[in-house]
């Protein structure tokens, strides 16, 4: 069965210090790797997904095959980007999105 | 566009007792999902319906049920309520066949 693990329940760093939320799957095939984020007192929303390589707000995630993981990276963090993080992992077929338990993370200015 | 609606938003039930969830989707959507959402465990996935059949189904008792109807709006439902049951109730549609899900705000319930 897939499974997401990420390891971190907590995060907290400083403006403008560098950010890696990680985020590592279990799953033998090719599976679609997602970020969604949850702001205080707004709705789950997908942030960015792996097969389309964008940057959103800042963020980057690569797959990494090998080691089996999707960490979630910006440079610079900002306080706006406290919120919930939630990796997910989903495999093309009938099949549900599988989330980690997700990281919080916390900007301090 | 109207996002995925959930009602209602906050209810407060005492053990025993049975409730329902609504969620209507994103128009065109014909998939919705539920999860649970708690402190500790994060998002647990319910079950999943498309075109009213229910395709997937996650590993919760028997208690919690559901059902999606003609024009893609589901239900759920928990019977026998018990205090663990207390949580965020999530609601996701999409198109079906991706894991894009477009997520209402959550029926937070409250068991006594």
């Amino acid at each position: 069965a897939q499974r997401v693990t990420q390891p971190e329940k907590l995060l907290s760093v400083f403006k403008g210090a560098p950010v890696e939320l990680k985020c590592n799957y279990s799953y033998s095939g090719s599976p679609e790797l997602f970020w969604y984020v949850q702001y205080s007192r707004q709705r789950l929303q997908l942030l960015l997904r792996h097969i389309s390589r964008e940057s959103i707000k800042g963020f980057t995630a690569d797959l990494n095959k090998g080691e089996t993981s999707f960490h979630l990276k910006k440079p610079f963090a900002q306080e706006e980007d406290s919120a919930m993080y939630y990796c997910a992992l989903w495999v093309m077929g009938n099949t549900p999105l599988v989330f980690g338990k997700g990281t919080r993370l916390s900007v301090i200015a | 566009k109207a996002g995925v609606t959930q009602t209602p938003r906050y209810l407060i039930k005492t053990r025993g007792q049975q409730v329902t969830l609504s969620c209507s989707p994103i128009s065109g959507h014909r998939s919705v999902s539920w999860y649970q959402q708690t402190p500790g465990q994060g998002l647990q996935f319910l079950f999943e319906y498309f075109s009213e059949t229910q395709r997937n189904k996650g590993n919760f008792p028997g208690r919690f049920s559901g059902r999606q109807f003609s024009n893609s709006r589901s239900e759920m439902n928990v019977s026998t309520l018990e205090l663990g049951d207390s949580a965020l109730y999530l609601c996701a549609s999409s198109f079906g066949g991706t894991g894009e899900l477009f997520f209402g705000e959550g029926s937070r319930l409250t068991v006594l």
